[in-house]
């Protein structure tokens, strides 16, 4: 069984600032793992994901995230915020086998970014 | 513009009937899958779609059904059985499950 752990529910950051959001997970295999962002009464957009190449990996917007098994963590970090970047974020566990349609979706962390 | 549209944006029920939620997508993707979403919890599998006129139960399926009758569409029925049915929803899709999930911009139902 897989799970994942948002480790903050809420994070405030100044513009300009860096962002980091934790997350652990837990997968009896090796996982694939994603990070979506939502904006208010929207879907999912993805940012980034990591299917086992490299560790660190770049998404959209200046995001990226670095797999680290050793510790099962996979952190999305940012070196400096935007207004626009104000949304909900959610880290995402595919587990592995392959061919398991099924996902784990973090509880969510909340940005916010102020002026 | 290829994506994933839902419909309607906003939908208000009264308690005891049941509404159908719509899904569509042109991304010609075999998979698909609906989402509930509650604040501040992580999105919870309601049914997912491998193939057309396929379909399987995913974590809270109890007072919800499901068609598959064409590839492009994957509508969602909330029944009266539901007992607690005012949520945000969410349909997605995926060429396969090795690949990321692609969603639509979600249904917004509210029992009145």
């Amino acid at each position: 069984a897989q799970s994942v752990t948002q480790l903050d529910s809420h994070v405030s950051v100044s513009e300009g600032t860096p962002v980091l959001l934790r997350c652990n997970y837990s997968s009896s295999y090796s996982p694939s793992l994603f990070w979506y962002v939502q904006h208010p009464n929207k879907g999912l957009q993805l940012l980034l994901k990591y299917t086992s190449a490299a560790t660190l990996v770049k998404g959209i917007n200046g995001f990226e995230a670095e797999f680290k098994k050793s510790e099962t963590s996979f952190h999305l970090t940012k070196p400096s915020a935007h207004m626009s970047d104000a949304a909900e974020y959610f880290c995402v566990v595919r587990p592995s086998p392959p061919n398991d349609y099924k996902l784990s979706f973090g509880a969510g962390t909340t940005v916010t970014v102020r002026a | 513009d290829g994506g994933i549209t839902q419909s309607p944006k906003y939908l208000f029920r009264k308690e005891g009937q049941n509404v159908t939620l719509s899904c569509e997508q042109n991304l010609n993707h075999d998979a698909m899958y609906w989402y509930r979403q509650d604040p501040g919890q992580g999105l919870r599998l309601i049914y997912y779609s491998q193939i057309v006129n396929d379909f399987q139960k995913g974590d809270i399926a109890e007072g919800y059904s499901v068609s598959r009758e064409k590839k492009e569409s994957f509508p969602l029925t909330v029944t009266s059985a539901q007992k607690n049915p005012t949520a945000f929803y969410l349909c997605a899709s995926n060429r396969d499950p090795n690949n990321e999930q692609f969603f639509g911009p979600g249904t917004r139902l509210t029992v009145l």
